[in-house]
């Protein structure tokens, strides 16, 4: 039963395009969505995250967008450049303050900068 | 300037011999987590420490075990590794806050001959 899916194992995009990494999710009591980028054999580096109050959250090049009403978030990579080539996790979570919360991740869509 | 410090980055190990993987952290996080990252697939949750008080997932294996002797190391034990427990072994910190962000180490590729 996964909870939150990305459903595009890989993406390429051409350097200087916009990149669009896709997720959904299913459990409506997640209020905090990140996104996550991993390079092979490191940990995840968090890139941004967005709560369930806004709509939309920009930090530089990537911007994480949240549909509430479809479970959809997706996160914008403009313009695209070769370094961002890596494997991108969605993670969310629920919880409360004074308790540890547990991120539920997907399963990672690969992404392909061509120069 | 490193924030989630995993040692050692590699670890190979017999069939069945114990091993122990290190985790420190310097950002004073009240929450640490080990996760268990197999390739391509998402990180799972095995055990968090909030503070001292111990968290097990309910399908974590009883064959993996973790200590956290003070606020800044976590390690992860896992008493007989079999073949099925090679995998990327993450360590990830939190404030305890509401809507924290977890922080990530670099993790330890374990390698079971």
């Amino acid at each position: 039963d996964q909870q939150v899916k990305q459903n595009s194992p890989s993406l390429s995009v051409q350097e200087g395009r916009i990149s669009i990494l896709n997720c959904d999710y299913t459990n409506s009591m997640f209020d905090y969505f990140l996104w996550y980028k991993k390079y092979p054999a490191e940990g995840p580096t968090f890139l941004i995250s967005i709560s369930s109050i806004k709509d939309k959250n920009e930090d530089g090049r990537f911007t994480v967008f949240l549909n509430k009403s479809a479970k959809h978030l997706s996160l914008h990579i403009v313009p695209s450049q070769p370094g961002d080539s890596a494997v991108y996790f969605c993670a969310a979570s629920s919880g409360y303050s004074g308790s540890a919360r547990q991120l539920t991740f997907g399963s990672g869509t690969q992404l392909t900068v061509l120069p | 300037d490193a924030m989630v410090i995993q040692n050692p980055r590699y670890q190979v190990t017999q069939f069945g011999k114990p091993v122990t993987l290190s985790c420190s952290q310097t950002l004073n996080h009240n929450v640490m987590y080990w996760y268990q990252q197999k390739s391509s697939q998402a990180p799972k949750l095995l055990f968090h420490y909030y503070d001292k008080d111990f968290n097990n997932e309910a399908d974590t294996p009883d064959n993996f075990q973790s200590r956290r002797p003070n606020t800044s190391f976590c390690f992860l034990d896992i008493r007989s590794p079999g073949l099925g427990d090679a995998a990327m072994y993450l360590c990830a910190t939190s404030s305890g806050e509401f809507q924290e962000t977890q922080y990530f180490g670099p993790g330890t590729r374990l390698l079971v001959l």
